[in-house]
């Protein structure tokens, strides 16, 4: 079976500082990798993720991760964040058999003040 | 193009009592996703529908909680009689039967047992 963990349940940061959201999985097959993004009052939405190639994904908003096979990592990073980043993330895995179920971890809520 | 939307937004209800929840996908989709956070953890799934057909119903927590999608279109999920700890958000999420992996998600409908 899969698990996500995201040990910073909270990161606070000011505006314009570079943040790092951690996220590490434990899977014995291989797995696709997914960040997700949840703004106040909306549903979930696709950050981006990562299928094969290349190990550095970009994704919307300026945010991107990296995909460490060997220290079973996905950490999601923005050089300069705004306020309008204040949200909560999700780190989500899938065995790469097939598009199926999404297992996440427990969120961060990323907070960013002026 | 319209998301996902879910019905009711905030349901307020006594141990015992019924509750339906409602998901419309985006039109054409025809993955159905059901997931449940309870209390701030992590996102888990529920079942997933290919059309109709429930493809994996490994997630319901026991024969309280009855899915149904007649038609394959909109889908609605049912527990009865409800617990406290059948409280928390469930979201709906859909995708297309070629999605690498993207799930749009609605706004959640928000279950409160009293």
């Amino acid at each position: 079976a899969q698990s996500v963990t995201q040990l910073d349940s909270q990161v606070p940061v000011f505006e314009e500082a570079p943040v790092e959201l951690r996220c590490n999985y434990s899977s014995s097959v291989s797995v696709y990798l997914f960040w997700y993004v949840q703004y106040p009052n909306q549903g979930l939405q696709l950050l981006l993720k990562y299928l094969s190639g290349s190990t550095l994904v970009k994704g919307i908003n300026g945010f991107e991760a990296e995909f460490n096979k060997s220290q079973t990592s996905f950490h999601l990073r923005k050089p300069s964040v705004h306020i309008s980043d204040t949200a909560e993330y999700f780190c989500a895995v899938t065995l790469n058999t097939g598009f199926q179920k999404l297992v996440f971890g427990t969120g961060t809520r990323l907070l960013v003040s002026p | 193009e319209a998301g996902v939307t879910q019905f009711p937004s905030h349901s307020v209800i006594e141990k015992g009592q019924t509750v339906t929840l409602r998901c419309d996908p985006i039109s054409g989709h025809d993955n159905l996703y059901w997931y449940r956070r309870v209390m701030g953890k992590e996102i888990k799934f529920l079942l997933h529908f290919v059309k109709e057909s429930k493809q994996d119903e490994s997630g319901m927590p026991n024969n309280r909680f009855l899915a149904e999608r007649t038609g394959g279109t909109y889908s609605t999920l049912k527990v009865q009689p409800a617990e406290l700890e059948d409280s928390g958000v469930y979201f709906c999420a859909s995708s297309r039967a070629d999605s690498t992996g993207e799930l749009f998600f609605g706004e959640g409908s928000r279950l409160t047992v009293l």
